[in-house]
């Protein structure tokens, strides 16, 4: 099975910061890496798949790189309604394992 | 408008079967290019995948679960149907359903989830 690591697991951060989460899977997966972004109370919501492409509803201050076995969701420039719990995922082997996540809090 | 609704039981009691039913609408499940994953979220952790179905003959299941879930679909009700046998209060959890695209391999579109607690 293909395990998945995020760091770090909590983050404060500012309005404005220039913040990156990272993820990094247990063998290559390539560029099969998802992103989703979950706020309190609602589902995930996908921000990126492929490694780096991004949603059509997803803000440009958002973007993801990586390939192989290490990953990052980068968000350019925090705004407030970036504050959430973020998670990836990996989309090549059918047990599709999810990172532990990472809570982007309010410095 | 794609949507997912999951509906089951909101209580059930340990050794029991959980059914769940995923109805969707806004897509169609004899796209073969298009399915439903089963998604499950215990309070507080992160989300861990159990099971998906592309058609009738193409499935997959989590590894460590397998031997305990059985999905299935009924494309005239455009209903996805999971059952998870043995219940137990780890599987206490909010379950969700997603639609897959088999290419990405990715859930685009999730339901509401529904909250499923284990106790006597």
């Amino acid at each position: 099975d293909i395990q998945m690591t995020q760091s770090p697991s909590t983050l404060a951060a500012s309005v404005g910061d220039r913040v990156t989460i990272t993820c990094r899977a247990s063998q290559n997966i390539g560029t099969w890496l998802a992103w989703y972004q979950q706020k309190p109370g609602k589902a995930p919501k996908l921000v990126i798949h492929q490694a780096s492409t991004v949603e059509g509803w997803v803000p440009s201050r958002f973007s993801g790189s990586g390939s192989g076995t290490e990953f990052t969701l980068t968000i350019s420039s925090l705004q407030p309604d970036d504050f959430a719990t973020y998670y990836c995922q990996q989309c090549k082997s059918y047990s599709r394992a999810f990172g532990g996540g990472t809570k982007v809090e309010i410095k | 408008q794609v949507t997912l609704k999951e509906s089951g039981p909101v209580l059930v009691k340990p050794t029991e079967t959980l059914t769940l039913t995923c109805t969707v609408s806004g897509f169609s499940l004899t796209n073969s290019r298009m399915g439903v994953s089963w998604i499950r979220q215990p309070p507080g952790k992160a989300p861990e995948w159990l099971a998906h179905i592309f058609s009738k003959d193409e499935k997959s299941y989590s590894i460590s679960l397998q031997s305990r879930l059985t999905i299935s679909m009924d494309t005239s009700k455009s209903q996805v149907v999971l059952t998870m046998t043995s219940m137990d209060a780890v599987d206490t959890a909010t379950y969700y359903c997603a639609r897959i695209h088999k290419g990405s391999m990715v859930e685009d579109s999730w339901g509401q989830g529904t909250r499923v607690t284990v106790s006597s």
